[in-house]
């Protein structure tokens, strides 16, 4: 099945750095989640984007929704030990959560 | 308020057989959303269900099924199991189709 393109695909980071990850799609979508999931666990919602070109942050966090619908951008400030995890993008062509493609997928280690 | 909660945690099962998956959804939540998530991969969306109709469904073969109780809860059916339905099953819930999903901890199908 379809997933979209983030990267990158992996990265290792020292504590207090900042991080950027992205991803793109081939299609527009109308809504733009960010989600981190923890090894054995589901994954947990960061940050929701519902209009192109907004910015929001949540936090540390700060996630833009492309202007062309077609990518995000997620930047954590200033990371911490507990911001390791698999971060995913997810699209949705509707407003809401219907139909919801993921990412493949961006592993962030902070080293201490 | 307790989650959406997933039963069994684990399970293994061999080629040809059938497997039932539950999910029980935050109480208040009437939509359920299933993914599949193979090892190192996004999750991808097989079904939706709202108010006991199934509201949208991924591209996944006729061997995957679902349906949603009065109670709200639901239920994933796999038919004739393949090595490749070896994944993390994960269902979400939410309050109608488009709010937020929230997900459980899933279940590890594992298929020899």
């Amino acid at each position: 099945g379809q997933q979209l393109n983030q990267s990158p695909q992996s990265m290792f980071i020292q504590e207090g750095e900042d991080v950027s990850m992205n991803c793109t799609s081939s299609s527009i979508f109308n809504t733009w989640l960010w989600y981190k999931q923890d090894p054995g666990e589901g994954p947990v919602l960061l940050i929701a984007l519902y209009k192109a070109g907004e910015l929001t942050s949540n936090g540390r966090l700060t996630a833009q929704f492309g202007i062309t619908r077609k990518d995000s951008f997620l930047n954590i400030s200033a990371s911490i030990p507990s911001d390791v995890g698999i971060y995913f993008c997810a699209g949705a062509p509707s407003g809401g959560y219907q139909k919801v493609t993921f990412g493949t997928g961006t592993k962030l280690q902070v080293i201490p | 308020d307790a989650g959406v909660t997933q039963s069994p945690t684990h399970l293994i099962k061999t080629r040809g057989q059938h497997v039932t998956l539950r999910c029980s959804p935050i109480s208040g939540h009437k939509s359920v959303s299933w993914y599949q998530q193979v090892l190192g991969q996004g999750p991808q969306f097989i079904f939706q269900y709202y108010e006991k109709e199934e509201r949208g469904r991924g591209n996944f073969p006729d061997r995957f099924s679902a349906r949603q109780f009065p109670n709200y809860s639901s239920e994933l059916n796999v038919n004739a199991l393949l090595l490749g339905d070896s994944a993390l099953y994960l269902c979400a819930s939410s309050l109608g189709l488009a709010e937020t999903q929230y997900f459980g901890p899933g279940t590890r199908l594992l298929v020899l």
